[in-house]
């Protein structure tokens, strides 16, 4: 079955380091997303990519970069932890046509 | 840029009353409003959707309704059961962009 994952699920770093956070989706979906979730904000988006050789910043972009060298791959790099980057990421990937979102199951990332 | 409020952030309400959450968008090219559901530690996950033509849809317990004039949409759900405790989600996309913009999300308790 097509599926998106995420890894790491979970990590500890330090601030300073440097992140990456894979996602990988076998649908053939062009458009790829990865969003951030904190108490009392939601879901907020910090890139998206229609398509390969493509990206674009969201509202939450500062401290992230991603890149779009395939169509099943799009790596969120948090070039220098901060302590305010602590959060759950999502993943998500959808259907040119309707517009719905599939999900990863997350990743936790704690900076310490 | 665009923006989704959502309200109330907290809802809690007896098993067998209904729940109702409240949308506002300002992109007014928005023109598909899907409603996410997130249980505790899950990914969010499409529960019903709505399309800019279309003022109602409903599926079984949960409906949607949407004012394009007021840029209002809302979801319902009827004899709400304890299952449907979870966060939810609002969210308005242009499906030429598919840049999708989440409200702050609703945590909804239903009480046995």
């Amino acid at each position: 079955d097509a599926e998106i994952t995420q890894s790491p699920r979970h990590k500890i770093t330090e601030t300073g380091r440097q992140v990456t956070l894979a996602c990988h989706q076998t649908w053939n979906h062009n458009n790829m997303f990865w969003y951030r979730q904190d108490l009392g904000h939601g879901l907020r988006l910090i890139h998206y990519s229609y398509g390969v050789q493509d990206t674009n910043k969201g509202e939450v972009s500062d401290g992230y970069s991603v890149s779009r060298s395939n169509t099943e791959d799009l790596p969120l790099t948090l070039e220098s932890a901060a302590s305010s980057q602590t959060s759950v990421y999502f993943c998500a990937s959808s259907v040119e046509n309707t517009g719905e979102l599939f999900f990863g199951e997350g990743s936790r990332l704690t900076v310490l | 840029g665009e923006n989704v409020e959502q309200h109330p952030s907290t809802l809690s309400v007896q098993e067998g009353d209904s729940a109702v959450i409240k949308c506002t968008y300002s992109d007014s090219a928005s023109n598909y409003f899907p409603w996410y559901k997130q249980e505790l530690g899950k990914r969010p996950q499409l529960i019903i959707d709505i399309r800019s033509n279309v003022g109602e849809k409903k599926d079984q317990r949960i409906a949607v309704t949407l004012n394009k004039t007021a840029k209002h949409f809302s979801l319902h759900i009827t004899e709400t059961q304890p299952e449907d405790s979870a966060v939810y989600f609002c969210a308005a996309i242009n499906t030429g962009g598919f840049k999708t913009i989440f409200g702050a999300g609703t945590r909804l308790f239903v009480k046995a």
